[in-house]
């Protein structure tokens, strides 16, 4: 079964403070994702990667930097934390290029930057 | 772009009744449509996943409706359960990583 972990699982920091999430995933799978969550909005892409030592942006990517240094793990930096970027944050992978490729998420990282 | 409206926010059925969320969209090319389920402070749990030349997929009590015609996506919880409380969320997606989520539905089963 797919696997995505992230750590740490909560935080908190403080503005202009700089915050790393990290993902992990077992899956094998090439595509990694990044997403917020916030009350009333669903979830919205931050970044994403289809390879190692690639990023991509997606719908929200500023304020937020990523690093994809091996398949298996995408990371999500803020490099100077704000109040605005309080949110749950988590982590997808998936197969493929296919509109069906499933993504699997992982359990959540919840910021609260004071 | 793509944009996905989900009704309703939130939702409270009895234990044994039916629960219909429903999500609209925009895009005519959108060529995949699934359900998620998110339990309180976990991630987002695949329930269900559909092409876009299915009308009709029924899964362990789930029933997904697609109407391509009025753009229309529904899940059927067809007898819930207080277990089946949760946050659902509908994704449509034209490719892998362009998904749009829907705002979510908080289902509450009363016992």
């Amino acid at each position: 079964e797919a696997a995505v972990t992230q750590s740490p699982r909560s935080k908190v920091a403080v503005t202009g403070g700089k915050v790393t999430l990290s993902c992990h995933q077992t899956n094998n799978h090439d595509y990694m994702y990044w997403y917020r969550q916030d009350t009333g909005h669903g979830l919205r892409l931050i970044h994403y990667s289809y390879v190692a030592d690639s990023t991509e942006k997606g719908d929200i990517p500023d304020g937020y930097k990523a690093s994809r240094p091996s398949q298996e793990n995408f990371s999500l930096i803020l490099e100077l934390a704000s109040l605005s970027q309080t949110a749950v944050y988590f982590c997808a992978s998936s197969a493929g290029t296919g509109a069906q490729d499933t993504q699997y998420f992982g359990p959540g990282t919840r910021l609260l930057v004071l | 772009g793509e944009q996905v409206e989900q009704r309703p926010p939130h939702l409270s059925v009895r234990e044994g009744d039916s629960a219909i969320i429903i999500c609209t969209y925009t895009d005519s090319a959108t060529a995949y449509f699934s359900w998620y389920k998110q339990e309180a402070g976990a991630g987002l749990q695949l329930l269900m996943s559909v092409l876009s030349n299915v009308d009709r997929k029924e899964e362990q009590g789930l029933t997904v409706l697609l109407n391509k015609k009025d753009k229309r996506l529904s899940l059927n919880l067809t007898a819930a359960h207080p277990g089946d409380s949760a946050v659902y969320f509908c994704a449509v997606n034209t490719n892998a990583y362009k998904v749009i989520f829907g705002k979510g539905t908080h289902l509450h089963v009363l016992p």
